[in-house]
């Protein structure tokens, strides 16, 4: 069974601040890795994705990736109010017979407090 | 672009009852999806396709139903409804051989009572 396993929180944090999301995943095949941000009712929408590891940085948000410890991580810098929002883990094995089919975990509620 | 559009976004079911939930996307990809998102859970695939007549199950395909006959449309039909299919219905396509990286819809929510 493939897991993928945040801590479902809630994180809270000071506007400005680091917020820090982790996750693990039990399958060793799992080769690429997502974040999506949810808002309240709303869909996922795609925020970052790493494939190999250490770190990539877009504008605010930093992913980690350390396939020996099969760990993933979220760094928002300089949080805003407006991050506040469900942040959730994905993970895919890359190619083959993929598919691109993701195993999602539970989900980390983030909420920035002015 | 309209991305990918789901109907209904609402809808109550009595037990036993069976409805279609419609997928469509504008974006010419091949690859698409159906999750369900239950209250503080992470998402579970209950189909997915990689092209026209192409369908394939998922994590938690039971109950449920899907057909694949062009590119653009991915219906998920639910058969004999029950309240364990309560939940957040999500359509997803990919436009890259299946990445992993979605553009989802906006959602279906679900009640079987």
């Amino acid at each position: 069974q493939k897991e993928v396993e945040q801590n479902s929180g809630p994180l809270s944090v000071p506007e400005g601040a680091i917020a820090s999301l982790n996750c693990t995943y039990s399958d060793r095949v799992s080769q690429s890795f997502f974040w999506y941000r949810q808002y309240s009712g709303k869909s996922p929408e795609l925020i970052m994705s790493i494939y190999s590891n250490g770190d990539k940085e877009d504008g605010r948000f930093t992913a980690q990736l350390n396939k020996a410890s099969q760990y993933v991580s979220l760094l928002i810098r300089d949080s805003q109010p407006s991050d506040s929002a469900t942040y959730l883990c994905a993970a895919s094995n890359a190619g083959g017979t993929s598919y691109g089919k993701l195993t999602f975990g539970q989900g980390t509620i983030l909420t920035v407090h002015p | 672009n309209a991305g990918v559009t789901q109907t209904p976004k609402f809808r109550i079911l009595k037990i036993g009852q069976s409805m279609t939930l419609q997928c469509t996307q504008d974006m010419n990809h091949n690859y698409m999806y159906w999750y369900r998102q239950d209250p503080g859970m992470g998402l579970k695939l209950i189909y997915y396709s990689v092209g026209a007549g192409i369908t394939d199950k998922g994590e938690v395909p039971n109950g449920y139903n899907v057909s694949r006959s062009t590119t653009e449309d991915f219906p998920l039909r639910l058969e004999l409804a029950a309240p364990s299919q309560t939940s957040v219905y999500f359509c997803a396509s990919s436009y890259l051989q299946g990445n992993g990286e979605l553009f989802f819809g906006e959602g279906s929510r679900l009640t079987v009572l």
